[in-house]
């Protein structure tokens, strides 16, 4: 079945140091895939998505690109701030149905 | 746009006692919606599939006679834990699919559960 799988956290990071969190997907399709984020204590928030291959999703900062080669959709900021301190989501859906989550990536950025 | 809303967003209950949370799609239509559990430090899990006007579609292991998922209307479902025990305190989330997409959920804020 499809799958994600995501790089193990904790990540720290001091304030304005560049982010990547790696995030790898296994599908027999052609996935939409997404990044969301979960701050302490809320629900999910979408971040980005990109819908096919070599699209770049943005979004406050934030970028990923869907690489069909290597199946990949790595999220990357330039600069992080505190409050990007969060739990970090990637995921995939196929054909309207169900996402399916990787595991999660805390990030913790210190001033 | 695309903002979801739950009810409450914390309950705490007796044991043997049930509780209904409530998921609203505030400014869409939400054809599909869908209810994850997620344990703490943990990824969501997926407890059922709600199409509007159809019954929900549960995933194995989900008791359907414990939890029940109602989808009256096009903004409104609802989920409700019977007979909660302590083993059912968990933080659940709902999402909506918006009419005529199939991609992106938007999700909730959550519902804290414990139940003492």
């Amino acid at each position: 079945g499809d799958s994600v799988t995501q790089m193990e956290g904790p990540v720290t990071l001091s304030e304005e140091a560049f982010l990547t969190i790696n995030c790898t997907y296994t599908a027999t399709g052609y996935p939409s895939l997404f990044w969301y984020v979960q701050y302490p204590g809320e629900g999910l928030q979408l971040l980005l998505k990109a819908t096919k291959a070599d699209d770049k999703g943005s979004n406050k900062g934030f970028e990923a690109t869907y690489r069909k080669e290597t199946t990949s959709f790595h999220l990357e900021k330039g600069s992080v701030q505190v409050s990007d301190s969060a739990v970090y989501f990637c995921a995939l859906t196929q054909y309207g149905n169900k996402l399916v989550f990787g595991a999660g990536t805390i990030l913790r950025v210190k001033s | 746009g695309a903002v979801v809303s739950q009810h409450p967003s914390r309950v705490i209950c007796k044991s043997g006692t049930s509780v209904k949370i409530e998921c609203r799609s505030l400014d869409f239509q939400a054809t599909t919606m869908f209810w994850y559990r997620q344990f703490p430090k943990k990824s969501l899990m997926l407890m059922a599939t709600s199409n509007e006007g159809s019954k929900a579609t549960y995933e194995q292991g989900v008791e359907k006679d414990k939890f029940l998922i109602n989808h009256a209307s096009l903004t409104l479902s609802t989920l409700t834990v019977t007979s909660a025990h302590p083993e059912d305190s968990s933080f659940y989330i709902c999402s909506a699919r918006q009419r005529g997409t199939t991609d992106t959920q938007y999700f909730g804020p959550g519902t804290r559960l414990t139940v003492l």
